[in-house]
């Protein structure tokens, strides 16, 4: 069974510095990676997903990721981040079991 | 396109009784899936749907049921409420539900006290 690990639960981080969340996951096949992000009280809001080919990846709000399947990694990162990127952010694999698994979350704080 | 909506957004329960959530999937897509997030346990799977038909659930009791319609709106229930159902539950849809982006609702928080 494919499973996730997001070894930070909370990361506190100058408005303006750079971001990287780490997401370690667990597939025996090439998995279908996601990144997605909730505000308080709200759904989870896609960022970007790999499912093959080029292993940097490109989202919204300036968001970009890196797929390592050597080292089962799939890390987010921001190079300057704003007030508003304060939220929760989840990494998830999925498999062709119709679900995906989510890690345990990192929540982001920004300080001004 | 809309989205995935989710109703009712908040509900509050009590012990014993029994509660259905319904999640409208965006047009065109036939997955659905639900999840419950709790503090505690975070993002679970709980069960997901294609054209009617129960594919895949998760480790979850008895107690809590789902089913899809024809048009693809799904409900899921939970009986005899218990307080460690207080959640978040987050309905995603996609197309086919195979190596696809899946689209969260707003989810419905459910409160038993």
């Amino acid at each position: 069974a494919q499973s996730v690990t997001q070894p930070d639960i909370h990361i506190t981080v100058s408005e303006g510095a750079s971001l990287e969340l780490r997401c370690n996951y667990s597939y025996g096949a090439t998995p279908y990676l996601f990144w997605y992000v909730q505000s308080p009280g709200q759904g989870l809001q896609l960022l970007l997903k790999y499912f093959s080919g080029d292993t940097l990846v490109q989202g919204i709000k300036g968001f970009e990721a890196e797929f390592k399947r050597s080292q089962s990694s799939f890390n987010l990162r921001k190079p300057s981040v704003h007030w508003s990127d304060a939220a929760e952010y989840f990494c998830a694999v999925g498999a062709n079991d119709y679900k995906l698994s989510f890690g345990a979350g990192t929540t982001v704080t920004v300080r001004a | 396109k809309a989205g995935v909506t989710q109703t009712p957004r908040y509900l509050i329960k009590t012990r014993g009784q029994q509660v259905t959530l319904s999640c409208s999937p965006i047009s065109g897509h036939r997955s659905v899936s639900w999840y419950q997030q709790t503090p505690g346990q975070g993002l679970q799977f709980l069960f997901e749907y294609f054209s009617e038909t129960q594919r895949n659930k998760g480790n979850f009791p008895g107690r809590f049921s789902g089913r899809q319609f024809s048009n693809s709106r799904s409900e899921m229930n939970v009986s005899t409420l218990e307080l460690g159902d207080s959640a978040l539950y987050l309905c995603a849809s996609s197309t086919t539900g195979t190596k696809e982006t899946q689209y969260f609702g707003p989810g419905t928080r459910l409160l038993v006290l």
